[in-house]
């Protein structure tokens, strides 16, 4: 069965800073991967997603992702940090029939 | 861009009051999914449907139920609200396959 695991559920950095948010997964399949961004009272958006080939993975704001399938990693970074990135973070694997998401990381960015 | 709606966005409603959180589409989406988040924030599957007259149990045990009679609609009815029940509630769609899915606002509900 597929799962997903963030570590650290909240993450501070420094406007302009490098933003690293880390998510393992467990799959018995190549699995597709995703990274959704949640703003306050909003829905969950799309980021960016990984399904097959190129394992550097571009995303909408700056941000990117790789996967590292002997890691079984799929973290998320950003350069620069900016205000407008504060928000809550998900990373997510797809499995037969349903979406498993992590828990969740929060991103505060220090002016 | 996603074209998927939630209404109503809040709601604050008595206990025992019998409420529907509505959710349509517009991309004709074959899976659709409710999930319940609290403010802890982690996401929980609660319902999921595979198509029309299809609805499945989720990962999270609820007390609501849902209804599939069109592709594009997917409703969720608590028979007896709960304070329990306070949370935020999301319903997403996706195509075929594994595929991203598509999230509403969410519909936070408050039972007091």
């Amino acid at each position: 069965a597929q799962s997903v695991t963030q570590l650290g559920s909240h993450v501070s950095v420094s406007e302009g800073a490098l933003v690293l948010l880390r998510c393992n997964y467990s799959s018995s399949v190549p699995p597709y991967l995703f990274w959704y961004v949640q703003y306050p009272n909003q829905g969950l958006q799309l980021l960016l997603k990984y399904t097959t080939g190129a394992t550097l993975v571009k995303g909408i704001n700056g941000f990117e992702a790789e996967f590292k399938k002997s890691e079984t990693s799929f973290h998320l970074t950003k350069p620069s940090a900016h205000m407008s990135d504060a928000a809550e973070y998900f990373c997510a694997v797809t499995s037969a029939s349903k979406i498993i998401f992590g828990s969740g990381t929060r991103l505060s960015i220090r002016p | 861009e996603a074209d998927i709606y939630q209404t109503p966005r809040y709601l604050v409603i008595g206990t025992g009051k019998k409420i529907t959180l509505e959710c349509s589409q517009t991309m004709g989406h074959d899976k659709m999914y409710w999930y319940q988040q609290d403010p802890g924030m982690e996401l929980h599957l609660i319902h999921y449907s595979y198509g029309v007259n299809s609805t499945e149990k989720g990962d999270l045990s609820s007390e609501s139920t849902v209804s599939r009679i069109r592709t594009e609609h997917f409703p969720l009815t608590l028979e007896s609200a709960r304070p329990s029940h306070t949370s935020q509630y999301l319903c997403a769609s996706s195509e075929e396959g594994f595929t991203e899915a598509f999230f509403g606002q969410g519909t936070r509900l408050t039972v007091v």
